[in-house]
């Protein structure tokens, strides 16, 4: 159990509509990230919150959008889906933002799996 | 190419043996992660590291910044070390991910 909770588990939607993931982070954590896992291949960076802030962003349009919240918990929403948004959507928090993503140890949450139809 | 790339993609072993996963990359970085993926999906860190070793149980991670390479080795491995181990290097403020090497044990 690493603390991040992520909701819902499972999700199907058709292409053109709009979804929203939400991630809990673990308590005393004020970064978050979200990556994009596409069947058999390793997690691509989409961004990273901040104190409410967006603090850096991977190769993603801007169809893919986020929200932090005061309790540091996070959102992801994806608008107009297309068919290869399909993936598990993964959430991870870190303590503290020395210098950018990666610089921390994350704990992840177990992911979202998006299926567009 | 890409600029993480993990050897072996898969790894097939006897419960007992010692194992080696290998990590290569192309690009300057700050720190280099190995994290633990179950099915499922779940993610878990084991190693962030920036120069020399780290052990910690089992695992022991060895990186050689000069030559841009690291290992993850796993000594005594057991059925519940079956995984997929993926490598990430921290470069320019991205997280750049491995495709991972995907592990089981055999009893």
């Amino acid at each position: 159990e690493t603390g991040v909770t992520q909701s819902p588990t499972h999700l199907i939607k058709t292409r053109g509509q709009q979804v929203t993931l939400r991630c809990s982070s673990q308590s005393g954590h004020n970064t978050v990230s979200w990556y994009q896992q596409a069947l058999g291949q390793g997690p691509q960076f989409i961004f990273q919150y901040y104190r409410e802030e967006e603090n850096g962003r991977g190769n993603f349009p801007p169809r893919f959008s986020g929200l932090q919240f005061p309790n540091y918990s996070s959102e992801l929403n994806v608008n107009a889906l297309e068919l290869d948004d399909s993936a598990l959507y993964l959430c991870a928090s870190s303590p503290s933002l020395a210098g950018g993503p990666g610089l921390n140890i994350q704990y992840f949450g177990a992911g979202t799996r998006l299926s567009v139809l | 190419k890409n600029e993480v790339e993990q050897s072996p993609q898969n790894l097939t072993a006897q419960e007992g043996e010692f194992i080696t996963i290998n990590c290569s990359y192309s690009v300057g970085i700050s720190a280099l992660h190995w994290l633990q993926q179950h099915p499922g999906g779940g993610i878990v860190s084991l190693f962030m590291l920036s120069s020399g070793k780290k052990k910690h149980g089992r695992l022991i991670a060895t990186i050689n910044i000069q030559e841009k390479h690291s290992s993850l080795h796993i000594t005594a491995s057991h059925p519940r070390d079956s995984a997929v181990y993926i490598c990430a290097v921290s470069s320019n403020y991205q997280l750049i991910w491995g495709a991972g090497t995907k592990l089981i044990i055999k009893p």
